[in-house]
């Protein structure tokens, strides 16, 4: 199957700093990623849909500023939280579609946040 | 608003036991489905999917799942689960032709030796 990798896979930082996360898929491209969250003990939530070369999609309640996220090739599509605090500490899962095909995600390992 | 329910979070089960995870959808239109798996320490990954025809759709690993659009459910079944099969099962809907994949909360499934 499809392989989507993620960097760093865990990251602790202090408050106010900001955090990049990469999500690359390696063996195919994806004009479309996806950015999930997941809680403890709850299933992902969906933040934000990338897409390749244009603006990316938030979900309600998803702060845009606070969540930046750049497509900028077919493979790449990165995450930054800005100026974290400690109620973004969390895991971010990235998702890639195909570009053919049927609709199907493939998932990204995650990335463990925690602010400090 | 879209919604996915599973309404196990916590299963519990001897190996060779039958298996069955609930997983109703809210959305009304054409829908494809998926259940999604996630080992410990793992990423998620694709179990099966749905997107049309046999409703009855077989899986990796022995897991089946059956559509039923009348009750705007996806169950998963497995008829003998192994040790092996302990992690956390996520139901997933994706409205045709949408974007936007919804996930279910996640059930956990401890499967004793």
């Amino acid at each position: 199957g499809a392989v989507v990798s993620q960097h760093p896979s865990r990251v602790i930082c202090k408050s106010g700093t900001s955090v990049k996360i990469e999500c690359r898929s390696l063996d195919f491209q994806a004009t479309t990623m996806f950015w999930y969250r997941q809680f403890p003990k709850q299933s992902l939530m969906l933040m934000a849909t990338s897409n390749e070369g244009s603006k990316a999609t938030y979900e309600q309640g998803v702060e845009k500023d606070k969540f930046l996220i750049n497509h900028a090739s077919l493979t790449l599509s990165t995450l930054t939280v800005t100026s974290a605090h400690p109620e973004d500490s969390s895991f971010y899962i990235c998702s890639a579609r195909l570009v053919v095909g049927y609709n199907e995600q493939f998932f990204g390992p995650g990335t463990r946040l925690t602010v400090l | 608003a879209q919604s996915v329910s599973q309404h196990n979070h916590h299963v519990i089960l001897s190996e060779a036991a039958s298996l069955e995870l609930g997983c109703n959808y809210s959305y009304g239109g054409t829908v494809n489905l998926f259940w999604y798996v996630q080992y410990p320490g793992q990423h998620l990954q694709l179990l099966l999917k749905y997107f049309s025809g046999d409703p009855l759709v077989k899986g990796i690993k022995g897991f089946e799942a059956e559509f039923i659009k009348s009750k705007f459910s996806f169950n998963l079944r497995k008829p003998s689960v192994q040790w092996s099969d302990t992690a956390e099962y996520f139901c997933a809907v994706n409205r045709n032709n949408f974007n936007k994949f919804y996930f279910g909360s996640g059930t956990k499934l401890n499967v004793k030796p």
